[in-house]
């Protein structure tokens, strides 16, 4: 469905603090989850991805989790720092006619304070 | 590996006049291109999909006589938008997904055009 996004959900840590990001989908048929990260004035940026089959995948201080049973996901960052400070957006891809476009979601802010 | 880029990265325009926008993938040949656009504080909406050599498929509600799209070859794709008015003012973002496996599913953004009709 189209986003309505006039004010997104915001999240403030401390740096060093773990953070926890959230997003729901729509869309059952959904097996493919990416979140990405987005500064000011620039594209997405590829953070870590996890496909239906499995429900959690660790990268470099950053977890992703997924409960297909209430079709939430989830982004934990650890050890938050300044840097991290962005718009962070999950979408979704399915199979089907919709195959490999991506779905995004409203996205969140981030900021870090030092 | 494995970058895309637009140009320009910023343009201003007249209303009423045409504006092109260059996405291209530098490091790899890219089957498939997608168009998106972003008003402030909202997300990427998906405005079409462009595959090399065919006509793209836009999304419900994108006019493709407004928005057109071109695929010549496996590393540019390009959308212009025909007639601008102020409310075409957008940030516009390129992606493509690559036509090598080893790259696997993952789609490739650009930097994004920023474009601002007076």
């Amino acid at each position: 469905g189209e986003s309505v996004g006039l004010h997104l959900p915001t999240l403030s840590v401390q740096e060093g603090d773990n953070s926890i990001i959230n997003c729901a989908y729509s869309n059952s048929a959904s097996d493919y989850f990416i979140w990405y990260k987005q500064e000011s004035g620039k594209g997405p940026q590829f953070i870590i991805d996890i496909r239906s089959n499995m429900d959690k995948r660790q990268g470099q201080r950053v977890t992703v989790l997924l409960n297909k049973t209430v079709k939430h996901l989830s982004l934990q960052i650890a050890a938050t720092q300044p840097g991290d400070s962005a718009v962070y957006f999950c979408a979704e891809s399915g199979g089907g006619t919709s195959y490999g476009k991506l779905t995004f979601g409203q996205g969140t802010i981030l900021t870090v304070h030092p | 590996g494995a970058v895309v880029s637009q140009h320009p990265s910023w343009v201003i325009c007249k209303s009423g006049t045409s504006v092109k926008i260059e996405c291209r993938s530098l490091d790899f040949q890219a089957t498939t291109m997608f168009w998106y656009r972003q008003f402030p504080k909202q997300s990427l909406m998906l405005m079409a999909t462009s595959n090399e050599g065919s006509k793209a498929t836009y999304e419900q509600g994108v006019e493709k006589d407004k928005f057109l799209i071109n695929h010549a070859s496996l590393t540019l794709s390009t959308l212009t938008v025909t007639s601008a008015h102020p409310e075409d003012s957008s940030f516009y973002i390129c992606s493509a997904r690559a036509a090598d496996w080893d790259l696997g599913n993952e789609q490739f953004f650009g930097p994004g055009t920023r474009l601002t009709v007076l």
